[in-house]
């Protein structure tokens, strides 16, 4: 069964530093989303994506974050210089455009631990 | 700015037992929503969509309904097992919008 597929499953970084966590999502899927989970929190939106723009993006998403699809297959989620609010659990979603993008399944990758210190 | 309830907030219970999760969004227009299960440091499972024409959506043991009249979702859960214990969360996407928006989440245990 195709799957949304995120590396590394794990990444520590130094406040400041610069991180790139990629997401593969399944082939055929044309809309593209980062959340983030924040340990104990709730599911958090970041942005979504599609035809190379951002469609929609939160508050969270500053002009600290951008997101890029750099082929045909890897959509990324870059920090340019981390924070230790930063640390969570970050998930790459991906969903097909039906006849209605709004009536499509979001199918959600297994996410990227990201640890701050 | 769609806010999204999940009642109750913890919940244990026997195996066995018939079990209701609520879902609630205070913006009523929602276009699809789809329950997730998380399991501890993991990833989020699809579970159920129900799509903008849909008010229920049954697979297995599950069977979730919305009423887009109240924004209210409902998840059934029937004999429920212990490993069906879990965090389930219910996400809607508001029409006019380009996300899903997530609830609280309810955190299941069934005891054996």
């Amino acid at each position: 069964e195709p799957e949304v597929t995120q590396t590394p499953s794990h990444q520590v970084t130094q406040m400041g530093q610069e991180v790139i966590l990629r997401c593969v999502p399944i082939s055929n899927h044309l809309y593209f989303y980062w959340y983030r989970q924040i340990l104990g929190q709730k599911v958090e939106f970041l942005v979504s994506f599609y035809n190379n723009e951002i469609s929609e993006k939160s508050e969270i998403f500053d002009d600290q974050f951008s997101v890029e699809r750099p082929d045909g297959s890897n959509f990324t989620l870059k920090i340019r210089s981390t924070k230790l609010e930063d640390s969570a659990m970050y998930f790459c979603a991906s969903s097909d455009e039906d006849t209605d993008i709004w009536d499509t399944e979001a199918f959600f990758g297994q996410g990227t631990r990201l640890t701050v210190v | 700015k769609q806010e999204v309830t999940q009642i109750p907030a913890a919940l244990s219970v026997p195996e066995g037992e018939n079990l209701v999760l609520n879902c609630s969004f205070t913006d009523s227009a929602i276009y699809n929503l789809q329950w997730f299960r998380q399991d501890p440091g993991k990833g989020l499972t699809s579970l159920l969509l129900i799509q903008s024409s849909q008010r229920e959506q049954t697979s297995g043991r599950l069977n979730a309904s919305l009423d887009k009249s109240s924004g209210r979702s409902t998840l059934y859960i029937a004999a429920s097992q212990p490993g069906d214990s879990a965090t389930y969360l219910c996400a809607g996407y508001t029409s006019g919008t380009y996300k899903y928006i997530f609830g609280t989440g309810t955190r299941l245990k069934v005891l054996a």
